[in-house]
């Protein structure tokens, strides 16, 4: 079936450095692909999404390209503050999946001042 | 618009009593679904709905029941707390499309404690 795969945390990064969350995916035909976030004692929050092989979504500084050939949608950032500690869930969804989200365990960041 | 509301945030429980978790959206959105989540752990599917009269187990359900007799309304219900039911739950809702506006959006979540 249909499956989510993120690297696991913590996460831990100073402020100023480079982001990479690694996910991968396993799905069939094509889904759409998502970034959700969740900051400490709320609920999730949609940062970014894909629909489609080569999208590219962004919000908030963040970026993820929908890479269909290597079946990745990695999360960057060029340079994270220490607002940017909170858990990112990577999802995906199909018509196969009867429209439910297909989740990632979910990988938590620390920023460190 | 409100989006996805939830209440109670916060409940305590004793085994064995019984309540519902309300969950409401005022986007006209077809698909609603529960979840739960514990601490470590991504979210787990406890029940969804595709449309008003229409519900689905996920991957969690055994202990709640739900129901959808509007589109607007999604209620979670604990027949029979037990300690294992501790956890957050969040209600969530989106379009039934696979197309660009396929996102889900979440309510704040409901801490839920059983003791």
């Amino acid at each position: 079936g249909d499956s989510v795969t993120q690297m696991e945390g913590p996460v831990t990064l100073s402020e100023e450095a480079f982001l990479t969350i690694n996910c991968t995916y396993t799905a069939t035909g094509y889904p759409s692909l998502f970034w959700y976030v969740q900051y400490p004692g709320e609920g999730l929050q949609l940062l970014l999404k894909a629909t489609k092989a080569d999208d590219k979504g962004s919000n908030k500084g963040f970026e993820a390209t929908y890479r269909k050939e290597t079946t990745s949608f990695h999360l960057e950032k060029g340079s994270v503050q220490v607002s940017d500690s909170a858990v990112y869930f990577c999802a995906l969804r199909t018509l196969g999946s009867n429209y439910q989200l297909i989740w990632g365990a979910g990988t938590k960041l620390i920023i460190k001042p | 618009n409100a989006g996805v509301t939830q209440t109670p945030k916060f409940q305590v429980l004793k085994t064995g009593q019984s309540m519902t978790l309300q969950c409401a959206q005022d986007m006209n959105h077809e698909y609603m679904s529960w979840y739960r989540q514990d601490p470590g752990m991504g979210l787990r599917l406890i029940h969804y709905s595709v449309g008003a009269g229409i519900t689905d187990q996920g991957e969690v359900p055994n202990g709640y029941n739900v129901s959808r007799s509007t589109t607007e309304d999604f209620p979670l219900r604990l027949l029979s707390a037990a300690p294992s039911q501790t956890s957050v739950y969040f209600c969530a809702s989106s379009y039934r499309t696979s197309g660009s506006r396929n996102e889900q959006f979440f309510g704040p979540g409901t801490r839920l404690t059983v003791l």
